[in-house]
């Protein structure tokens, strides 16, 4: 079975600093992994996906993830954090594109202060 | 990108009534949807995966009695929270995939639903 750990339930950083948000995985087999960013009283939206293709993913908004797969991690990070990226943000795990569910971590929340 | 919306976006009932959720994909057909629960500030839990043609899938301790998924077509599945009570008040979130984008399995997700059970 697949699981995902997000360290931090809440992240606060200034608007122009780095953001970081870590997300570690388990699975047993390679895994598809996923960021997704949520807007209060909204669905998810995907910044960006692993799919072996690349270690290191760039994704829409400025943000990127790299894959190490012997620290079994996939942190989200941005240079510059704009006030707009305030924001719920999941880490996702999956073993295959067929019909199998996608398994969330408990999400951080990005607090940006200006 | 491909689209799924949800419908309705808000709904109020009070206690005992049945509401039902719709999940439309949009510009795809999708034979698996995804049902998801979220509590406030917590993580999407899992419910039932919804199987068009077949009867869904429900994730343990999910009741299916009082959650009914039915994937009518390759672009509708509804969820219907039946005789709900106030502990049913929640976000409800549905989601597929488009098979035709190949490898990398996101999911798409409807704008959710949120519920308030009176």
């Amino acid at each position: 079975a697949q699981s995902v750990t997000q360290l931090g339930s809440h992240v606060s950083v200034s608007e122009g600093a780095l953001v970081l948000l870590r997300c570690n995985y388990s699975s047993s087999v390679p895994p598809y992994l996923f960021w997704y960013v949520q807007y209060p009283n909204q669905g998810l939206q995907l910044l960006l996906k692993y799919t072996s293709a690349a270690t290191l993913v760039k994704g829409i908004n400025g943000f990127e993830a790299e894959f190490k797969k012997s620290e079994t991690s996939f942190h989200l990070t941005k240079p510059s954090a704009h006030m707009s990226d305030a924001a719920e943000y999941f880490c996702a795990v999956s073993v295959n594109s067929g019909n199998t569910p996608l398994v969330f971590g408990k999400g951080t929340r990005l607090s940006v202060i200006a | 990108g491909a689209v799924v919306s949800q419908h309705p976006s808000w709904v109020i009932c009070k206690s005992g009534t049945s509401v039902k959720i719709e999940c439309r994909s949009l510009d795809f057909q999708a034979t698996t949807m995804f049902w998801y629960r979220q509590f406030p500030k917590q993580s999407l839990m899992l419910m039932a995966t919804s199987n068009e043609g077949s009867k869904a899938t429900y994730e343990q301790g999910v009741e299916k009695d009082k959650f009914l998924i039915n994937h009518a077509s390759l672009t509708l599945s509804t969820l219907t929270v039946t005789s709900a009570h106030p502990e049913d008040s929640s976000f409800y979130i549905c989601s597929a995939r488009d098979p035709q984008r190949g490898l990398g399995g996101e999911l798409f997700f409807g704008e959710g639903s949120r519920l308030t059970v009176l």
